[in-house]
C-alpha cells in the first residue's frame, strides 16, 4: 500500500530564506508526482508535475526534484516571501493520487 | 482553457438530511473526474473516481455515492447525512489517469 509522508509538518521562517520541503513515498511504481499549494479554506493549486522519467521541474522560484528509486521528492522555494505562506501537499500518482498530509508554511516579514 | 466549478462553497446540513454536491468541468471532453474529502487534521482521501459517463469507482465504503450523468458533470450525494460526513469536499479532473490533476475550490460541509 502506497504511503506518502511529508516533513516537516510545519515550518515558520523569515522572509528571504531558501526552503526545502520533503516528501517520501513507499512504492516507487508511480506515474508522476505532483506538488500542490493550498490556502486556508481553498482548493488545491497545482505547482509542479514531475513525470516518473524526470529528475526535476522548475517554475519561477520553485524547483521540485524526484528520486523515484529512493522514494523521495523535494520542493525547493527560493527567496521565500510572505505570499508563499500556505500548506504544501505532495501527491504520487499510481492511477490515483495519494496525498501526504502536507507542510504548513508561514513566512513572516 | 479548462476550468472546474464546484458548488456550493459552504453548506450546513442537519443530520439525516440528503446531500447533493455538483462539479462541472469546462473546456475539455471525456475527463477523468474525482471526489476527495479532506477532514480536519487529515490528508486528502479519494472517495470516488470516474473515467466516463456512468462509470464510477468507489474507494472507500461510506454513506456517500457518486454519479456522472453527463460527460463533464460529477455529483456527490447522500440520502442521509451523518455527523462524520462533515469535511471539505474537493472535485478534481485530469485528462488521463496518469496526467496532471486540477482541483476545484471545494465545498465546506458541516453536518449539525
Amino acid at each position: 500500500k502506497q504511503e506518502v509522508t511529508q516533513i516537516p509538518a510545519a515550518l515558520s521562517v523569515p522572509e528571504g530564506e531558501n526552503l526545502v520541503l520533503n516528501c517520501s513515498f513507499t512504492d516507487s511504481a508511480i506515474y508522476n508526482l505532483q506538488w500542490f499549494r493550498q490556502d486556508p479554506g481553498k482548493g488545491l493549486t497545482s505547482l509542479l508535475l514531475i513525470q516518473s522519467s524526470q529528475r526535476e521541474q522548475t517554475s519561477g522560484r520553485l524547483n521540485a526534484s524526484l528520486d523515484k528509486s529512493s522514494g523521495r521528492s523535494t520542493l525547493y522555494i527560493a527567496a521565500s516571501q510572505p505570499g508563499d505562506s500556505a500548506t504544501y501537499l505532495c501527491a504520487v500518482n499510481t492511477d490515483k493520487l495519494i496525498f501526504g498530509t502536507g507542510t504548513r508554511l508561514q513566512v513572516f516579514p | 482553457s479548462q476550468t472546474i466549478h464546484q458548488w456550493p462553497a459552504t453548506l450546513v446540513q442537519p443530520v439525516g438530511s440528503p446531500l447533493s454536491l455538483e462539479c462541472t468541468v469546462e473546456g475539455t471532453s471525456n475527463p477523468n473526474l474525482y471526489w476527495y474529502r479532506q477532514a480536519a487534521g487529515r490528508g486528502l482521501q479519494l472517495l470516488f473516481y470516474s473515467v466516463g459517463i456512468g462509470q464510477i469507482s468507489s474507494e472507500v465504503p461510506q454513506n456517500l455515492s457518486a454519479s456522472r450523468p453527463q460527460d463533464r458533470q460529477f455529483i456527490l450525494s447522500s440520502k442521509k447525512l451523518l455527523l462524520s460526513d462533515s469535511g471539505f469536499y474537493l472535485c478534481a479532473w485530469s485528462r488521463q489517469l496518469e496526467t496532471e490533476a486540477f482541483f476545484g475550490q471545494g465545498t465546506r460541509l458541516t453536518v449539525v
